[in-house]
């Protein structure tokens, strides 16, 4: 696609339920990122996928994360038993490797009620 | 531990002055430097990059400083307008991610 697009755009959910998010990146982007912006903060960055490599995961603030991205492309990005502190903006990007500019999507605003 | 500082936190300029917001890292190994805007709703873009092995570059009204030997490095944007209202971010590329500052917002007053 002409960029990089993300779903939900908005999501409400309750303290202890599982949510999934989604990125779909630029077509032919080896590398995806995903950052997680708190309100009013920078990015804290969270994991990174380069190809068929092993994903970078030393972001992931706790066990209850997860991501994955299926055939090189679509990545989805799991938070289990949410908690409010979690509540965000979660935003993917792509870029052709780790030495270029990245393009990121619009986000997904996570709330945890 | 923050990778980059950024400094300030908010700015408000005239119509037509210069912004200048500044970021200092430590690790000398970084070779890559990142300016990201961000308006409301939407993902941070990027704006104007710069390597180690220039001191300056310019695009348009946007400027990069680099201070290698201070380890500093600086945002300029002259003739400012009300369309510059925006957050911008600047990054430090790792060894396998972008290190992004806290964020700076910029208001423009006509």
């Amino acid at each position: 696609g002409a960029g990089v697009s993300q779903s939900p755009s908005n999501k409400v959910t309750e303290k202890g339920k599982d949510v999934e998010l989604r990125c779909d990146p630029i077509s032919g982007h080896t590398a995806l990122y995903w950052y997680r912006q708190s309100l009013g903060q920078g990015l804290e960055f969270l994991i990174y996928f380069q190809g068929n490599s092993a994903p970078d995961k030393s972001g992931l603030p706790s066990d209850r994360f997860s991501a994955e991205r299926t055939g090189g492309s679509v990545s989805t990005l799991t938070i289990q038993r949410t908690q409010q502190e979690d509540s965000a903006v979660y935003l993917c990007a792509s870029s052709w490797d780790r030495s270029r500019g990245y393009t990121f999507g619009s986000g997904t605003r996570l709330t945890v009620v | 531990q923050q990778q980059v500082k950024q400094s300030p936190q908010s700015l408000i300029v005239q119509k037509g002055g210069i912004s200048i917001i500044n970021c200092a890292y430590e690790n000398t190994a970084f070779d890559y430097f990142p300016w990201y805007q961000q308006f409301p709703g939407k993902g941070p873009a990027l704006l104007i990059a710069i390597r180690p092995d220039v001191s300056e570059k310019k695009e348009g009204r946007f400027t990069i400083s680099f201070n290698k030997s201070a380890k500093q490095f600086s945002l300029h944007i002259m003739d400012s307008q009300p369309g510059d209202s925006a957050t911008y971010f600047c990054a430090v590329l790792g060894a396998n991610n972008l290190f992004f500052g806290t964020g700076t917002r910029l208001t423009v007053i006509p």
